[in-house]
């Protein structure tokens, strides 16, 4: 299994472009998470997906994020537009719900810097 | 909003000796993750306990969760330096689907 797939591993951009991270989930898990991960913050839910559904976007810092699952094997995470207190590392996670652990797996994540 | 704090912050131990992270949360968990990130890694998946006072163990790990199901532990004996990285707990409660990451450990180990 190849794993969660996410890309770019790194971007770096200049405030004000748009920037399109992307992820491919575990091939049958049915739940899709974006987390972002900062010193100051740690890790902080930013959306999770059931089925492809948004489920909770709560954690969305405001309408410069937007996250979409058009099916089951591709989410997008697009910040437009960008400002370098976006700077971080973007993780996307999925797992099968149901099963006894529950376990996310996570992909090895986006390094985002915004100069 | 439910809240997942750890302490310490950050641990500097001599490999041999024994580590301990605790994690509470805000509110009643129905159930909590342990994760460990290598420097520069992703989080990666060790354990997870759904039972009051539940105790379990991998190896040189092991983790307890409280009678309240609001906090945790993790404890290491004898660290090792392979057990350099930061460690999360991470709660699942309330009515959504959603897990909450603590706000993690990072443990450095002097050979």
């Amino acid at each position: 299994d190849a794993g969660v797939i996410q890309s770019p591993r790194h971007e770096v951009t200049e405030m004000g472009q748009e920037v399109t991270l992307r992820c491919k989930p575990i091939s049958g898990h049915n739940s899709l998470f974006w987390y972002r991960q900062t010193m100051m913050r740690g890790l902080e839910l930013l959306i999770y997906f059931n089925n492809n559904v948004p489920i909770d976007d709560s954690g969305m810092p405001e309408d410069r994020f937007s996250a979409k699952m058009p099916n089951a094997s591709f989410s997008t995470l697009k910040i437009q537009p960008s400002e370098p207190r976006d700077s971080a590392v973007y993780f996307c996670a999925s797992r099968q719900t149901g099963t006894s652990t529950g376990e996310l797996f996570f992909g090895e994540g986006s390094r985002l810097t915004v100069l | 909003g439910q809240q997942v704090m750890q302490i310490p912050q950050y641990q500097h131990v001599q490999e041999g000796e024994d580590f301990t992270t605790y994690c509470n949360s805000s509110t009643t968990l129905s159930n909590i993750q342990w994760y460990k990130q290598r420097p520069g890694g992703h989080p990666v998946f060790l354990i997870q306990l759904v039972k009051s006072g539940e105790v379990k163990k991998q190896k040189r790990l092991t983790f307890q969760f409280g009678e309240a199901k609001k906090n945790s532990s993790l404890h290491i004996t004898a660290t090792q330096t392979t057990d350099v990285g930061t460690y999360f707990c991470a709660g699942l409660g309330g009515a959504t689907n959603k897990l909450i990451f603590g706000t993690g450990t990072l443990l450095a180990v002097q050979p």
